[in-house]
Formats: C-alpha cells, sequence, structure tokens
C-alpha cells in the first residue's frame, strides 16, 4: 500500500540559508500535518493543512512556512535556519471523515542538520 | 508543559512474556488517544487507537486499556515477540477528526529472547 512519501529524507545547510521540505500524502488523504522531533525528545505539531487550508498552527516558527497544494501534497519552507532546527521533520497524513476515527499514517521523515 | 507523559523511558521484557506500556495525560478535553511504534530512521507506525467512550480496544497481541478517571492509558502486548523492540509513544488529541497530535516521551522496549 502506498505510504506518506517525504523528500529529501536527508539535508545538510548551513546557518541563514533556506530549506524547503516536501510531502506526498497517502492517496485520497486530504489532511496533512507536520511535526518537528528534536534530538531525545516526542515529535511537536508544527502546521496543517485541510484542503489546501490551514487547519491549525503549534510552535512553528515565523521563519517557518508551509502550504497545501491542489495536488494535496505539501511544502514546509524554513529561511534563516538556525542550528536549533537540527531535528526529524515528519509529516503526516489523514482522511478527514467527519466525526469518524482518523488515524495519522507518518512518513519516514526528513533529517535536518544545520552546521 | 507535558500534557502526555511516558514515565518510563525504557523496558526490557523476556519474550513470550507479556508487555506492559504506561502514558498519563493531563488534558482533559483529550478524547482519543493512539499508540505508535518507531524503529530507528523511521517514521512513526501506526499501532491501535481508543476513543474516550470506550475503555478496551484489541487487535491482535495488541490492546489498549483506557482509564478516563484516572487520566492513564496502557498499551499490552502479549505474547511479546523480538520484532517488538522499539521505541512506543503514546498521542493523544482533543476530538476526533483532522486534530494535531500531543506525544508522550517514547518509552524504549526490548524484547530478550
Amino acid at each position: 500500500a502506498a505510504g506518506v512519501i517525504q523528500s529529501p529524507r536527508h539535508l545538510i545547510k548551513e546557518k541563514r540559508e533556506t530549506a524547503t521540505l516536501k510531502c506526498y500524502p497517502i492517496p485520497r488523504h486530504d489532511t496533512v500535518y507536520w511535526y518537528q522531533q528534536g534530538p531525545g525528545q516526542d515529535p511537536q505539531f508544527l502546521i496543517s493543512f485541510y484542503e489546501k487550508m490551514q487547519s491549525d498552527k503549534g510552535s512553528i516558527p515565523d521563519r517557518f512556512s508551509a502550504q497545501q497544494f491542489s495536488d494535496y501534497h505539501s511544502e514546509l519552507n524554513m529561511s534563516s535556519l538556525e542550528l536549533g532546527d537540527s531535528a526529524l521533520y515528519f509529516c503526516a497524513s489523514s482522511l478527514e471523515t467527519g466525526g469518524s476515527l482518523n488515524e495519522q499514517f507518518f512518513g519516514p521523515g526528513t533529517r535536518l542538520t544545520v552546521l | 508543559d507535558q500534557q502526555v507523559k511516558q514515565n518510563s523511558p525504557s523496558l526490557s521484557v523476556q519474550e513470550g512474556r507479556i508487555s506492559i506500556l504506561n502514558c498519563d495525560y493531563t488534558n482533559s478535553m483529550f478524547d482519543y488517544f493512539l499508540w505508535y511504534k518507531k524503529y530507528p530512521a523511521e517514521g512513526p507506525t501506526f499501532l491501535i487507537s481508543i476513543s474516550s467512550i470506550k475503555d478496551k480496544n484489541e487487535d491482535g497481541r495488541f490492546t489498549v486499556f483506557l482509564n478516563k478517571s484516572a487520566k492513564h492509558l496502557s498499551l499490552h502486548i502479549v505474547p511479546s515477540q523480538p520484532g517488538d523492540s522499539a521505541v512506543y509513544f503514546c498521542a493523544a488529541s482533543e476530538i476526533q477528526g483532522a486534530q494535531k497530535l500531543v506525544f508522550g516521551q517514547g518509552t524504549r522496549l526490548t524484547i530478550n529472547p
């Protein structure tokens, strides 16, 4: 079965550079979530989109922005990178069917290293 | 403020025995709970979930129990197998549907042969 695809899997950037992470949800899933997992920490919610509209926002820095496109894929744009941005970035997708249990399915993650 | 807590960072269990992973939460608005399993270099894999209207949900070797009054849930794996060795995350959301998940810190489960 098709899973959530994230690219790239690994990314190395210098401080103050920009990075773009991509997420392709499971086919027919209409909701995308982004999470950040620092070393030894639990995943922290950043932002989510439902039907191309931002549906919720968590602890996402102002330097980061994201969007969901018409084909439901999403991109997380990160600017003015800092050392503390080094983390695993997970994308998850789910199907919003209203009132039913919706599990979130996670991609393999993008490991961002800022030097 | 850790709203979802897994107080045991690690757990070691003999193969064939029962593994019990615990999770506590503080936000009384949470009413949907999930367990995820994570291997190194992979994303979390969904295992099992439970809604607050239930106190038990079973799927094969995995059973999740929810005690709403104690704000506590647990994952039972029986019998435990070596392939179950991984980090297990408890997660919660406020209502069903497209809601963000709040994760616990994870418990590293090791199944010994």
